[in-house]
């Protein structure tokens, strides 16, 4: 079955430092993966998403930049953070044909 | 644009009354997903719809898809606490991105 990870699970980092949130999906080969952040407990904002290693698409401009160095490997990064940046990050996966998305534990991020 | 209108935002209810959450859009989708997230938690899918006037039960959740595949619903029979969380509802508008516009959600308390 499949599985996805997400880490760190909270993460609290002072302004202007870098950032790096990995996700790691198990169990399926060539998934469609996302980041999304979600504020305050409610709707998901899409950041990026990726069909393939090395193909990162951008779905709003910020502070914050993905790579894809794996099949399996999601990695979203920032090199100074802001205070907007403080969220609740969450990954997910999906492939055809249903596309149904499946959803990492997240990561709670606080800028200080 | 796509949107996702979810209503109402915030329900509180008691134990045993039912309840009507609602998702709209003046977009056709594909196939749209509802899924529930408790809080620090990520979202967990609950169901696909696929098919105009489709209807999909899982015990006491009943989960409609309108006849033009723009509008969506998910009737709860018997809140239970456990019923507690976020409902969102998300839409697949097609492509082969697999990408989804997801709704603001739902937030509902159920007390004892």
């Amino acid at each position: 079955s499949q599985t996805i990870h997400q880490w760190p699970a909270t993460l609290v980092q002072p302004v202007g430092s870098p950032l790096s949130l990995e996700c790691t999906v198990e169990g399926t080969s060539n998934p469609n993966l996302y980041w999304y952040r979600q504020a305050a407990g409610r709707g998901l904002q899409l950041l990026f998403y990726s069909i393939g290693i090395d193909q990162i698409s951008s779905e709003v401009p910020q502070n914050l930049s993905a790579s894809r160095p794996q099949d399996r490997q999601f990695i979203l990064s920032s090199k100074k953070l802001l205070l907007s940046d403080s969220g609740f990050y969450l990954c997910a996966w999906t492939s055809a044909p249903s596309y149904e998305q499946y959803f990492g534990p997240g990561t709670r991020l606080t800028v200080t | 644009t796509q949107l996702l209108e979810q209503s109402p935002q915030f329900l509180s209810i008691q134990e045993g009354e039912n309840l009507t959450v609602y998702c709209n859009s003046s977009s056709v989708f594909s196939s749209l997903q509802w899924y529930r997230q408790e809080p620090g938690e990520g979202p967990v899918l609950l169901v696909t719809v696929v098919t105009g006037g489709e209807v999909k039960k899982l015990k006491r959740l009943t989960f409609q898809f309108g006849d033009a595949r723009k509008d969506s619903s998910l009737h709860i029979t018997a809140a239970q606490p456990g019923d507690t969380g976020l409902y969102l509802c998300a839409g697949n508008y097609g492509g082969s991105q697999g990408n989804l516009i997801f709704g603001k959600g739902t937030k509902l308390s159920v007390k004892p």
